[in-house]
């Protein structure tokens, strides 16, 4: 079995400031890691993804994450954070090879911008 | 490349009405999946189709609904006397492999906003 867990339900940053977005997982065997963001009222759009390759992980948009497999965690950072960076971010985790498709996502954190 | 279509982008629907929501998954997926999102939570899943076969369906609601993904046309989502807690956006996915292995992504649509009045 395999689970998310978002520490966070909402974080709010200053335009310019540093982004940090929580993630710990569950998984019985290696994952795959995955951070998607989704705008108001549209689909979901990948980030970045971890899959076994490097720990450090470089996104769209600035973003990266690094996987650190003794604190099971996957969290999201951005440098400075932009106004059109305001949206929900999710968490998911998968398994590696057959079954892979079913994603686990986390409950979302909600990320506010203030100018 | 067009990315995955969802149609409709919204949809109301009475209680006891059917809902249907189409899925054309990018050009050369032949991979299919299904998410529902209820207010306040993370995407779950729903069921994993192939063309002509249901792969999975271990999240489907045992009564009621139903996916389909025929030979030719979209998958089709079909929710049958539609109830109020059936309200919630429904994400397609589409992949070209139906393991996360490399360069393989799975990729979601914009989803369609179901709403029961």
């Amino acid at each position: 079995a395999q689970s998310v867990t978002q520490l966070d339900s909402h974080v709010s940053v200053s335009e310019g400031t540093p982004v940090l977005l929580r993630c710990n997982y569950s998984s019985s065997y290696s994952p795959s890691l995955f951070w998607y963001v989704q705008h108001p009222n549209k689909g979901l759009q990948l980030l970045l993804k971890y899959t076994s390759a490097a720990t450090l992980v470089k996104g769209i948009n600035g973003f990266e994450a690094e996987f650190k497999k003794s604190e099971t965690s996957f969290h999201l950072t951005k440098p400075s954070a932009h106004m059109s960076d305001a949206a929900e971010y999710f968490c998911v985790v998968s398994l590696v090879g057959a079954g892979s498709y079913q994603l686990t996502f986390g409950k979302g954190t909600k990320l506010s911008v203030i100018p | 490349n067009a990315g995955v279509m969802q149609n409709p982008r919204h949809l109301v629907r009475r209680r006891g009405q059917e809902a249907r929501l189409r899925c054309s998954p990018m050009k050369g997926h032949s991979h299919v999946y299904w998410y529902r999102q209820l207010p306040e939570e993370g995407l779950k899943f729903m069921v994993y189709l192939q063309k002509e076969n249901i792969i999975d369906e271990s999240g489907m609601p045992k009564e009621r609904f139903s996916a389909e993904f025929p030979k030719e046309g979209p998958s089709i989502l079909r929710i049958q006397q539609v109830v109020r807690g059936d309200s919630a956006a429904y994400f397609c996915a589409s992949s070209p492999l139906s393991e996360n292995r490399g360069g393989n992504t799975i990729y979601f649509g914009e989803g369609s906003w179901l709403t029961v009045v």
